[in-house]
């Protein structure tokens, strides 16, 4: 079973409006870590947020946020404003507590955003 | 801030050719992975190291063998080579601190004619 999920293949929005890309996770672990990550067309992997599984606010960087809902187990990347540099693929990752005393991230599909003008 | 150096960014191979993808990193970081990306299918872990002497397979290790001899180093090792390892290869680190976001090199394409 995949722990990490993507149902959005593929997102358009306009430019300077938001756009909500969608993550579900599934773990049996009670501590772990949501992250998000940003890949241009240019092919590098940017991190962009991170949400612990004990933190009650949603993170907030900047244009971005995450909703997270600890019950649906779900980790939604939001974007405000969206720019056009923002068109990429995005991908959700998890980390599940310590397993060995390491970190084991597992990644999702992804989603190709595309910003139109 | 050199991060994660991955070499090289770009290699062909002829099937049953072997190659070693090098990654080093400068942040002193003791968690090191290397991660396969095929188109549509995100990352796929292939080995992983919790620090120097130790590494351990992922989802996807046949056909590769890593090693991590120095805290800095951990390269990748492509024996044989095969179509179906035509992909792109990240390497990446973390902190045993933190959150553990992942650093990632840019990447290595890696194409077996």
């Amino acid at each position: 079973a995949q722990k990490i999920t993507q149902t959005q293949p593929g997102m358009f929005v306009q430019e300077k409006e938001a756009v909500t890309l969608d993550c579900t996770y599934d773990t049996s672990d009670q501590s772990y870590g949501l992250f998000w990550y940003k890949q241009p067309s240019s092919g590098e992997m940017i991190f962009l947020i991170y949400q612990g599984s004990y933190d009650e606010q949603n993170a907030t960087e900047g244009r971005y946020s995450l909703n997270f809902q600890k019950a649906r187990k779900s980790a939604n990347l939001v974007i405000s404003a969206s720019q056009l540099g923002d068109s990429a693929m995005y991908f959700c990752a998890m980390r599940e507590g310590r397993t060995g005393g390491s970190y084991i991230p597992t990644f999702g599909r992804g989603t190709s955003l595309i910003v139109h003008p | 801030n050199a991060g994660v150096t991955q070499t090289p960014k770009f290699r062909i191979l002829k099937i049953g050719q072997s190659m070693t993808l090098q990654c080093t990193q400068d942040m002193n970081h003791n968690y090191m992975y290397w991660y396969r990306q095929d188109p549509g299918m995100g990352l796929k872990l292939i080995y992983y190291s919790v620090g120097a002497g130790i590494t351990d397979k992922g989802e996807v290790p046949n056909g590769y063998n890593v090693s991590r001899s120095t805290t800095e180093d951990f390269p990748l090792r492509l024996e044989l080579a095969a179509p179906s390892q035509t992909s792109v290869y990240f390497c990446a680190s973390t902190s045993h601190v933190g959150p553990g976001e992942l650093f990632f090199g840019e990447g290595s394409r890696l194409t077996v004619l």
